[in-house]
């Protein structure tokens, strides 16, 4: 059974910070994807992230995929209190009928 | 605003008691995803629907059920309720891209609490 750690489980930050979270695969990604979860409402996909070594960014969000392909971080610039939230890593494993199996998440507050 | 719905937002039940959770998909998606998301934890995959049938199930016992209708909504009951049932109960529809990328749209969840 695959496990997704992430770290740290919470983190609070001032507004304009730069803050990094990680998640950690006990296997290897068959298809990563970072979501963002606000209170009272559903994930919301950030971006999929599927070869090894492969950065991408998202206005002042920035993830990086390992070259292995067991372990991602998500960098956030000049952090917002916008962007507080549940951040949440996943796999989806289209072999699996496109089942997600998620990590713990990593809670962030940006206080202004 | 993703489009998939779900009903009701919050509800109370006891224990031993029997649930139904309401969702309602995207326009256009033909498969239904069900997750459980205890508190302080990531969600976790229940079942999934495609085209009414069951296409995959995560570790959960039998009291958990779903179904899906011809108009793709879709059911998730619960029997002989237990206190760990208590979670936010999501559901997913999804839709694969003609690029062949794969996003699943999250309905808002209903809070479930079993005393």
């Amino acid at each position: 059974t695959q496990l997704l750690e992430q770290s740290p489980q919470f983190l609070s930050i001032q507004e304009g910070e730069n803050l990094t979270v990680y998640c950690n695969s006990s296997s290897v990604f068959s298809s990563l994807q970072w979501y963002r979860q606000e209170p009272g409402e559903g994930p919301v996909l950030l971006v999929t992230v599927v070869t090894g070594g492969e950065v991408k960014k998202l206005k002042r969000l920035t993830f990086q995929f390992g070259d292995a392909r067991k372990d991602s971080s998500l960098h956030i610039t000049a952090a917002q209190p916008g962007d507080t939230g549940l951040y949440l890593c996943a796999d989806l494993i289209k072999a699996a009928g496109n089942k997600l199996t998620f990590g713990g998440g990593t809670r962030v507050l940006v206080k202004p | 605003e993703t489009g998939v719905t779900q009903s009701p937002t919050h509800l109370i039940k006891t224990r031993g008691q029997q649930v139904t959770l309401r969702c309602s998909s995207q326009s256009g998606h033909n498969t239904v995803s069900w997750y459980q998301q205890a508190l302080g934890q990531g969600p976790q995959f229940i079942f999934q629907y495609y085209r009414e049938e069951e296409n995959g199930r995560g570790n959960f016992p039998p009291r958990f059920s779903g179904l899906q209708f011809p108009n793709y909504s879709s059911e998730l009951n619960v029997n002989a309720l237990e206190l760990d049932d208590s979670a936010l109960y999501l559901c997913a529809s999804s839709l694969v891209h003609t690029s062949g990328s794969y996003e699943q749209y999250f309905g808002p969840g209903t809070r479930l609490t079993v005393t």
